[in-house]
């Protein structure tokens, strides 16, 4: 099983709301990612966490906000975001963060509108 | 720092032609190397991976070789349906500045097959 599960599939939020989009895997995995993925564009990396602690920021807007509950969830808060922010955020996981052959599985992404 | 070029697409193929989609890299430690696919809408599935040099990878059909002498990951399949039509990403997994590994994506191909 490989799977990543990801909520909701499509959002739709004004500028002045505050959302979250939600990550769930049950692989054991301690690594867990959030990327951003434009049309037509390759993924971008946001954030790593790993063993429940944040160890990657790639220099993301203080507007979206990660969270690792626990070693299964991830979380990604979302507020007062601008209309450049729609596009498809996708979750991903792997067994480490720092492991050689690492594969790191991805989920089917939410798709977020910033209107 | 790490790279990934990719062939520029659309690539259009009939249906059972061969394909081939050129992937070259630049790393500066010694790095996995991943084809990801993404179907219209969906999100990021792990097609096959090669984690040393020699290595080959395969899945459905799909292969590819990890050629350190060339930084070449290139990715064939000797005859191709329409279900393959997708967008395809070349990645590398390597080591951060902060000891953890993160995917340096290509900027992806785009197949369509035609019946």
């Amino acid at each position: 099983d490989t799977e990543v599960t990801q909520t909701p599939k499509h959002l739709v939020m004004g500028m002045t709301n505050k959302k979250s989009l939600k990550c769930e895997q049950h692989m054991g995995h301690r690594a867990m990612y959030w990327y951003k993925q434009k049309a037509k564009k390759p993924p971008e990396l946001m954030f790593v966490y790993s063993y429940e602690k944040l160890s990657i920021n790639e220099s993301v807007p203080s507007r979206f906000s990660p969270e690792c509950p626990n070693s299964s969830l991830l979380n990604l808060h979302l507020h007062a975001l601008q209309p450049e922010d729609s596009a498809l955020y996708l979750c991903a996981s792997s067994q480490r963060a720092d492991g050689d052959g690492n594969t790191i599985y991805f989920g089917e992404g939410s798709w977020l509108t910033v209107v | 720092g790490n790279s990934v070029t990719q062939m520029e697409g659309p690539v259009t193929l009939s249906e059972e032609a061969f394909l081939t989609i050129n992937c070259t890299y630049t790393a500066t430690g010694y790095p996995s190397l991943f084809w990801y696919v993404q179907y219209p809408g969906e999100g990021l599935q792990l097609l096959l991976k090669a984690t040393k040099a020699d290595d080959k990878g395969s899945n459905k059909g799909f292969e590819a070789t990890y050629r350190k002498e060339t930084t070449s990951f290139h990715l064939e399949k000797g005859s191709v349906q329409v279900s393959d039509s997708a967008v395809y990403f070349c990645a590398l997994s390597d080591l951060t500045d902060t000891g953890r590994r993160a995917l340096t994506f290509g900027s992806g191909t785009r197949l369509q097959v035609q019946p």
